[in-house]
């Protein structure tokens, strides 16, 4: 079974503090993913990337940055943690091509709150 | 913008009986539309896609019926459980660029013993 699995399942930090989110898959995926879950926005995509060292801007990029220097690990930087951060956090991965075309694969998430 | 969106937030259903969760959408372009499954305190699970070619498609008790002249998606799951209760959202994804799902709002689906 694929696995992805995330640093924290929940997290509280301070308005300013620099936050790391870690997501780590087994799968060998060249895919990765990061949403933002929000009560009655469903998931807006954040960024995602390719390949190692790849990245491209979601729907929602500002105020984060990604960085991807091992092809199984795709961590999320909050540069300067701020109260409308708080939300839950989801890290997908999918390998290139293959069917379903359209299946990701989630981890389960971590709860982050910016005080 | 486009948008993907859910007609109800919320859907209680009697176990045993059918359940239908619906989605509309905007955008005509989108090649694929795909409905996940969120259990509490998981991240979500994929259950079936349809390509915009095709209006029925079939998997394990789920069938998703695709009308592109109302622009309307719907999940119908046979003979709910309790294990179907979770949020499903239902997401499209236009081929030729990236990789990108756009999801809707969700659907909170609560099964009634």
């Amino acid at each position: 079974d694929v696995k992805v699995t995330q640093s924290s399942r929940y997290l509280v930090k301070r308005t300013g503090e620099k936050v790391f989110l870690e997501c780590v898959q087994d799968m060998d995926h060249e895919n990765m993913f990061w949403y933002r879950q929000d009560p009655g926005l469903g998931l807006r995509l954040i960024y995602f990337s390719y390949d190692v060292k790849m990245k491209e801007k979601g729907d929602i990029p500002e105020g984060y940055s990604v960085s991807r220097e091992k092809k199984e690990r795709f961590s999320l930087i909050l540069e300067s943690a701020s109260t409308n951060q708080t939300s839950m956090y989801l890290c997908a991965s999918r390998p290139l091509g293959g069917e379903p075309y359209n299946e990701q694969f989630f981890g389960p998430g971590t709860r982050l709150t910016v005080l | 913008g486009e948008s993907v969106g859910l007609h109800l937030p919320t859907l209680s259903v009697q176990e045993g009986d059918n359940s239908i969760i619906n989605c509309a959408y905007s955008n005509s372009a989108s090649d694929y539309f795909i409905w996940y499954k969120q259990e509490s305190g998981k991240g979500p699970q994929f259950i079936i896609d349809i390509r915009s070619n095709m209006d029925k498609r079939q998997g394990q008790r789920v069938t998703v019926l695709l009308n592109k002249t109302v622009k309307h998606l719907s999940l119908q799951i046979a003979a709910t459980q309790p294990g179907d209760s979770a949020v499903y959202f239902c997401a499209e994804k236009t081929l030729g660029g990236n990789e990108k799902l756009t999801f809707g709002t969700g659907t909170r689906l609560t099964i009634i013993p």
